[in-house]
C-alpha cells in the first residue's frame, strides 16, 4: 500500500499569510494526486486534481505542485474562510490512500 | 449539477447488517467509477470500495474484504455498499463519490453508528 505522509499535522496562521502544506507519497505516484478541503460537518471538497490543476470555482489562490512522490499546496494569501482540515489523496493505485490531514487555525 | 444523496444509515447492532444507497443525478452515472469513502468521528477519511463503471470490477481496503460488498444498478442511477457483520469501529459517516481522478464530488455523506 502507498502511505501519504502530511505535514504538518496542524499550524496556526493569520489572515494574509502565505500556507504551505506538504504530502510525501512512500513510492512514485506520478501526479495522480488531490487536495481536499472540508470543513466541520461538511463533506471534503476537491481542490486540486492531477497535483496541480485547479477544480473549477476554486479560487486562485490555491495551487498545488509536485510529481512522483512530493506534493505541496500552497494558499497565497490566506483568508478567513479558508479555516478548516486539508487532506491529500493519491489515486495511482489501490488502496486509495489520504494524508493524515492538515488543520489550519486562526493564530 | 453532479448530485450524489446517500441514505440507508442508522443505528445498528455489532453483528447486524446494513445496506447503504446512494442515487445519483446530472452527470451520466453508467460512465463512472463510482467510491465509497468513510470518516470515523474525529478521523480523516478513508476509501472503503471502488467498482467499475459497468460493476465487473471491484476493489476494497483489504480490512473490509469478505464484509463489505460494493455494487451498483446503472439503471436506477444508484450506487449500493452491503455491510454485513458490524462492528463499534465501523461507525462512520459514509460518503460516496465519483471517482474521477480520485474521488469528485462527494454526497452530503449517511451516518453509520453501530452500538448495543
Amino acid at each position: 500500500d502507498i502511505q501519504m505522509t502530511q505535514s504538518p499535522s496542524s499550524l496556526s496562521a493569520s489572515v494574509g499569510d502565505r500556507v504551505t502544506i506538504t504530502c510525501r507519497a512512500s513510492q512514485d505516484i506520478r501526479n495522480d494526486l488531490g487536495w481536499y478541503q472540508q470543513k466541520p460537518g461538511k463533506a471534503p471538497k476537491r481542490l486540486i486534481y492531477a497535483a496541480s490543476n485547479l477544480q473549477s470555482g476554486v479560487p486562485s489562490r490555491f495551487s498545488g505542485s509536485g510529481s512522483g512522490t512530493e506534493f505541496t499546496l500552497t494558499i497565497s494569501s490566506l483568508q478567513p474562510e479558508d479555516f478548516a482540515t486539508y487532506y491529500c489523496l493519491q489515486h495511482n493505485s489501490y488502496p486509495l490512500t489520504f494524508g493524515g490531514g492538515t488543520k489550519v487555525e486562526i493564530k | 449539477d453532479v448530485q450524489l444523496v446517500e441514505s440507508g444509515g442508522g443505528l445498528v447492532q455489532p453483528g447486524g447488517s446494513l445496506r447503504l444507497s446512494c442515487a445519483a443525478s446530472g452527470f451520466t452515472f453508467s460512465n463512472y467509477w463510482m467510491s465509497w469513502v468513510r470518516q470515523a468521528p474525529g478521523k480523516g477519511p478513508e476509501w472503503v470500495a471502488s467498482i467499475k463503471h459497468d460493476g465487473r470490477e471491484t476493489y476494497y481496503v483489504d480490512s473490509l474484504k469478505g464484509r463489505f460488498t460494493i455494487s451498483r444498478d446503472n439503471a436506477k442511477n444508484s450506487l449500493y455498499l452491503q455491510m454485513n457483520s458490524l462492528r463499534d469501529e465501523d461507525t462512520a459517516v459514509y460518503y460516496c463519490a465519483r471517482a474521477t481522478y480520485g474521488t469528485d464530488p462527494w454526497g452530503q455523506g449517511t451516518l453509520v453508528t453501530v452500538s448495543s
